[in-house]
């Protein structure tokens, strides 16, 4: 089975332009999670999606990034425009429940450098 | 303050000494996860705890809801056990410790 993937592994971009993130949740989780670590700060919530609707994003930064998921399956983070300070590793998980005893899965991340 | 706090942040030890690492929360949680993460890599669950003690191979994890605290131990450690041991719980969001880097020297 396959697990949580992300695309791409690592981007550079520039100060300014525009990246957007992808992850794949393992299929048939309704629950999909983004976190980002900044260099040298853990690891940190951005937001949850249940299916197609946001639950929580009381963790996104600000409104340069955008999340979906459209069809609630998988989901898209976009920043725009991007700052130095974006950079950092964004993590994607998924679960099938919420609440006791849900095992989270995580994907390998995606590395992005703003220069 | 950080939900999560882990100690020690860096580990260094030589091959085949126990090790442990320590993890404590001050939120409400449902459950907790030890995260493993090498270098360049992604995040591998390898312990969801909720109670009690959970063992894979030489990986021991316990907790103590009443205490809030979990630990993480590893017998006979290998070079091959170098990466970074992350704790998150699950409350009402996940929240994540700093991590703990352990590096085993052969």
């Amino acid at each position: 089975e396959a697990g949580v993937t992300q695309f791409p592994s690592h981007s550079v971009i520039e100060k300014g332009q525009t990246v957007t993130l992808r992850c794949d949740p393992i299929s048939g989780h309704d629950n999909l999670y983004w976190y980002r670590r900044v260099m040298g700060k853990e690891i940190k919530f951005l937001l949850h999606f249940v299916k197609e609707s946001k639950q929580d994003e009381s963790g996104m930064p600000n409104n340069r990034f955008l999340a979906e998921r459209t069809g609630g399956t998988y989901s898209t983070l976009k920043v725009q425009p991007a700052e130095l300070e974006d950079s950092g590793v964004y993590f994607c998980a998924s679960s099938l429940l919420t609440g006791k005893n849900t095992e989270a899965f995580f994907g390998q991340g995606t590395r992005l450098t703003v220069v | 303050k950080n939900e999560v706090e882990q100690s020690p942040q860096n580990l260094t030890a030589q091959e085949g000494e126990f090790i442990t690492i320590n993890c404590s929360y001050s939120v409400g949680i449902s459950a907790l996860h030890w995260l493993q993460q090498h270098p360049g890599g992604g995040i591998v669950s390898l312990f969801m705890l909720s109670s009690g003690k959970k063992k894979h191979g030489r990986l021991i994890a316990t907790i103590n809801i009443q205490e809030k605290h979990s630990s993480l131990h590893i017998t006979a450690s290998h070079p091959r056990d170098s990466a970074v041991y992350i704790c998150a719980v699950i409350g009402n969001q996940f929240y994540f410790g700093t991590g703990t880097s352990l590096t085993v020297i052969p």
